[in-house]
């Protein structure tokens, strides 16, 4: 069975920063993509961050480009954002979600989620 | 960007009903389209790919189609735990949502 776990969610205040974690079970981890997609309280679904099998492709949306780092360690299953800068605007449940070869690609299992909350 | 929006944002139907729910991208996706379903408090789930494939595991009574800017998820016998909201993403251009339709029984 595919089982995504995020987690190292909380609350933080404007321009700290914040590193989630999602690690990956049940399938071959080392031969997907992987994405971080996020939903504010209330509100529709938001990519956030692409990285390839092996890491050598890497793509953000432009709301959080030069203050988030995607990355992932294939030996220990897990996929990581790591937040700076964070804003109000960041807040919001932080999905991890398997992708297939490219960015280009739909989503066909997702984590539970973790929630940050930038907020002083 | 690629924008996508679905219609209604809010539908109610009856047991039984046949449902159908639009998404309309801003240019062409061809087929490039997935529809997912987010019950409260749950993560979403895959529905639907390339329009119209469905994915392994969802009742049949779910089907998509469409191709270009104009696509349809279709639920032919609405079951009460089909009540959530639905969402569609195009990923021909990087990733875009729709904002969702609500799904409630009437």
């Amino acid at each position: 069975e595919v089982q995504l776990v995020e987690s190292g969610g909380g609350l933080v205040q404007p321009g700290r920063s914040l590193k989630l974690s999602c690690v990956a079970s049940g399938f071959t981890f080392s031969n997907y993509g992987m994405n971080w997609i996020r939903q504010a309280p209330g509100k529709g679904l938001e990519w956030v961050a692409y990285i390839s099998s092996g890491s050598s492709y890497i793509y953000y949306a432009e709301t959080v480009k030069g203050r988030f780092t995607i990355s992932r360690d294939n030996a220990k299953n897990t996929l990581y954002l790591q937040m700076t800068s964070l804003r109000s605007e960041d807040t919001a449940l932080y999905y991890c979600a398997r992708g297939l070869t490219t960015v280009a690609t739909y989503f066909d299992y997702w984590g539970q989620g973790v929630m940050v909350t930038v907020s002083s | 960007d690629i924008q996508m929006t679905q219609s209604p944002s809010l539908l109610s139907a009856s047991v039984g009903d046949r449902v159908t729910l639009s998404c309309k991208a801003s240019q062409s996706i061809y087929s490039s389209l997935a529809w997912y379903q987010q019950k409260l408090g749950e993560a979403p789930k895959l529905l639907i790919y390339s329009a119209n494939s469905l994915q392994t595991g969802i009742p049949s009574r779910f089907s998509g189609s469409g191709y270009g800017t104009d696509f349809t998820l279709t639920i032919s016998s609405l079951q009460p735990e089909d009540v959530a909201t639905y969402f569609c993403h195009q990923y021909y251009s990087w990733n875009t949502f729709g904002a969702g339709t609500k799904l409630e029984l009437k």
